[in-house]
């Protein structure tokens, strides 16, 4: 299957910093999504990439997509406390999605 | 807003026992999925549905079936439950790829621990 695997697994930083999380995928992708999960809730869509997509931004998000290294990286500016939370990176097969393990994030006051 | 309904927070169940899982969502969606998730493991897709009564297995179908009556319920069973069961349940919806770019909108998860 087409997994997209995070780096790195945890991330702790302070607030007003940004974080940076990156993913790599192994096969060609229609495209590519990033969620968040804050602890013990389900997962919530941030924002999606199509395949012939170079880079987005929603906000604070700004995600990069390299489909000839098969890899892709998400950047949130000015880290809040608030943001503390797993970020999952998922490829899009044709009606299922593949996600990664996910990066935890912690943002500290 | 779409929202997706999980029927309950936490479940205690004995093994052995048979285990319902609801979801409801209220979007209208013609695909349906369920997840389990994992310490180290992330989600592992378990089963999918693209329409009423169709379904199809995911990575770890084993020891779990599903059921789709209506368009917007997809229940999973877990037809004996094991301890090797006791996870975290997430379901969720979407539309298919070609009309919303297979964004998946989820429940708040099942917190099942089998006994």
């Amino acid at each position: 299957s087409q997994q997209g695997e995070e780096d790195p697994q945890a991330l702790s930083i302070q607030e007003g910093e940004n974080a940076t999380m990156n993913c790599s995928y192994k096969t060609s992708i229609n495209n590519l999504q990033w969620y968040r999960q804050n602890s013990g809730r389900g997962l919530v869509h941030l924002i999606l990439i199509r395949s012939n997509e170079r880079e987005k931004h929603s906000g604070r998000l700004r995600v990069t997509l390299d489909t000839s290294k098969k890899s892709s990286s998400l950047l949130i500016t000015a880290s809040r406390a608030a943001d503390t939370a797993s970020y999952f990176c998922a490829t899009s097969g044709y009606s299922t999605l593949t996600f990664g393990k996910g990066t935890m994030l912690l943002v500290s006051p | 807003d779409v929202k997706v309904t999980q029927s309950s927070r936490y479940l205690v169940k004995r093994t052995g026992e048979k285990v319902f899982l609801e979801c409801v969502q209220d979007m209208d969606h013609e695909n349906m999925f369920w997840y389990r998730q994992d310490p180290g493991l992330g989600l592992r897709l378990i089963y999918f549905s693209y329409d009423v009564k169709m379904k199809e297995k995911g990575d770890i179908p084993e020891g779990y079936s599903v059921s789709r009556e209506k368009k917007e319920r997809f229940s999973l069973i877990l037809e004996s439950a094991s301890t090797n069961q006791t996870s975290m349940y997430l379901c969720a919806s979407s539309q298919p790829t070609g009309k919303g770019g297979n964004i998946q909108y989820f429940g708040a998860g099942t917190r099942l621990s089998v006994l």
